[in-house]
């Protein structure tokens, strides 16, 4: 069972262009809302999060948009650029024991063309 | 060090040997998270430690997984008897837990099981 479904699977922007990317969620216990980016042999990194009382983050070039109601959430990223070109992973954790245990989306892949 | 230490890097096993995972996570932090990471595929939970307490282990797919934090700082994750399916890369996070919900990854394990 799939608790976090991420689209697209994989996205091409040009250089400048807008980059989004949804994420749907089930648990309602879910109250964390990260965003990690992954370049290839890397690590996941968190690039920025979201609590379900907010409704909108940003942080620099990108934006978190959450809709409670819908259970979504989604990353924008203005003036995308070759360097952004990553696996973006959303994810979201309900409270467990004292931390965040992370799901996470199955990833969209993110080349922008300069 | 500064970050998540995994090592090693990459782990070429014969099918039914028995492999051990390291990581050490960032001084101080509390919870530590193992993931494991199909080529192409999302991070998937395997469990989850505060200090040397395994507090969830829902996500190890068979008994062959074992893992283990006795000092509450560095952890392994010991597979016995790999088998070809195993064939990922194992994430491991930490994070300071309760004060601060950031999970930090390290660059991970690739196990190839041939």
């Amino acid at each position: 069972q799939q608790q976090v479904k991420q689209s697209p699977q994989s996205l091409i922007v040009q250089k400048g262009g807008i980059s989004i990317i949804n994420c749907a969620y089930e648990n309602t216990a879910f109250d964390y809302f990260p965003w990690y980016q992954q370049f290839p042999g890397k690590g996941p990194a968190l690039l920025i999060a979201i609590r379900p009382d907010v409704s909108e983050k940003k942080e620099g070039r990108f934006t978190i948009s959450f809709n409670k109601s819908a259970k979504q959430f989604s990353l924008h990223i203005m003036d995308s650029q070759p360097g952004d070109s990553a696996t973006y992973f959303c994810a979201a954790s309900p409270r467990s024991g004292g931390s965040y245990i992370p799901t996470f989306g199955r990833g969209t892949s993110l080349i922008v063309h300069p | 060090g500064a970050g998540v230490s995994q090592s090693p890097r990459y782990k070429v096993a014969k099918r039914g040997q028995d492999v051990a995972l390291r990581c050490d996570p960032i001084s101080g932090h509390v919870s530590l998270f193992w993931y494991q990471q199909a080529l192409g595929q999302g991070p998937e939970f395997l469990t989850y430690f505060q200090n040397e307490a395994q507090l969830d282990k829902s996500g190890l797919p068979s008994d062959r997984f074992f893992a283990e934090r006795p000092e509450g700082s560095v952890s392994t994750l010991k597979i016995q008897r790999t088998q070809q399916e195993d064939s990922a890369v194992y994430l491991c996070a930490s994070s300071l837990g309760e004060v601060n919900t950031e999970a930090f990854f390290g660059q991970g394990t690739r196990l190839t099981v041939v």
